[in-house]
């Protein structure tokens, strides 16, 4: 089944303490981004990908990290996470071959709590 | 500047009735727009776009959306409601950045509808 995996779908931590989101796709897409959703702000992009080893920040890119290692993988990182990176996050990815008109799929959404 | 504005936070209509949850955009060139639903504990789902070609585009579930390009609009329709149609939903433009063949994608903040049996 093509899908869009993230894990994990839930955690609670504390402030300054690493954690890393990953996202896995199996559709051999080359376009891959992060995104956070908050109460009456819509999606936010934050970092993408469009191919392996090549990145760019997104609107949003303050306290997180990406790497690109692979074309199936696009694990998020936040260093040290704070209060204010409490959000729900989504990854998604796509062909990329037409980025301005292509679909996107997204993951299921991992749930942050930073205390 | 790019922009895309749902106007809505949410939007009730009974159960049988049409509904319509609007959008409008701030694209310079021609606009790339798309409609997403996210139900609830899920991901988004795409459910239609526009690229170019004819202005009233079909999309999964029934719904369908009309380009307007005088208004500057988008919105997304449905002749009948369902009660599995309440779900939030985000309309999207897609525009190009500074780097060559890049582009972004800019979501609306999202607009709740509700279908009241």
């Amino acid at each position: 089944e093509a899908q869009v995996t993230q894990n994990p779908r839930y955690l609670i931590t504390v402030t300054g303490k690493k954690l890393t989101v990953t996202c896995s796709q199996n559709m051999n897409h080359e376009y891959m981004s992060w995104y956070r959703q908050d109460p009456g702000l819509g999606l936010r992009q934050i970092y993408y990908s469009m191919n392996v080893e090549v990145t760019d920040k997104g609107d949003v890119p303050e306290g997180y990290k990406v790497s690109r290692k692979e074309k199936r993988n696009f694990p998020l990182i936040l260093e040290s996470p704070s209060p204010n990176q409490t959000s729900l996050y989504f990854c998604a990815s796509s062909f990329g071959t037409q980025l301005s008109t292509d679909t996107q799929y997204f993951g299921p959404g991992t749930r942050l709590t930073v205390l | 500047a790019q922009s895309v504005a749902q106007p809505e936070d949410q939007v009730n209509v009974a159960e049988g009735n049409p509904l319509t949850v609007k959008c409008t955009y701030s694209v310079s060139g021609n606009p790339y727009l798309f409609w997403y639903v996210q139900y609830p504990n899920r991901g988004l789902q795409f459910l239609l776009k526009y690229i170019t070609g004819d202005n009233l585009v079909k999309g999964s579930y029934g719904f369908e959306a009309e380009f307007n390009k005088s208004q500057t609009s988008f919105h997304l329709k449905k002749p009948s409601a369902l009660v599995s149609d309440s779900a939030l939903y985000f309309c999207a433009v897609s525009f190009p950045l500074r780097k060559a063949g890049s582009y972004q994608l800019t979501f609306g903040k999202g607009t709740k509808l509700s279908v009241i049996p």
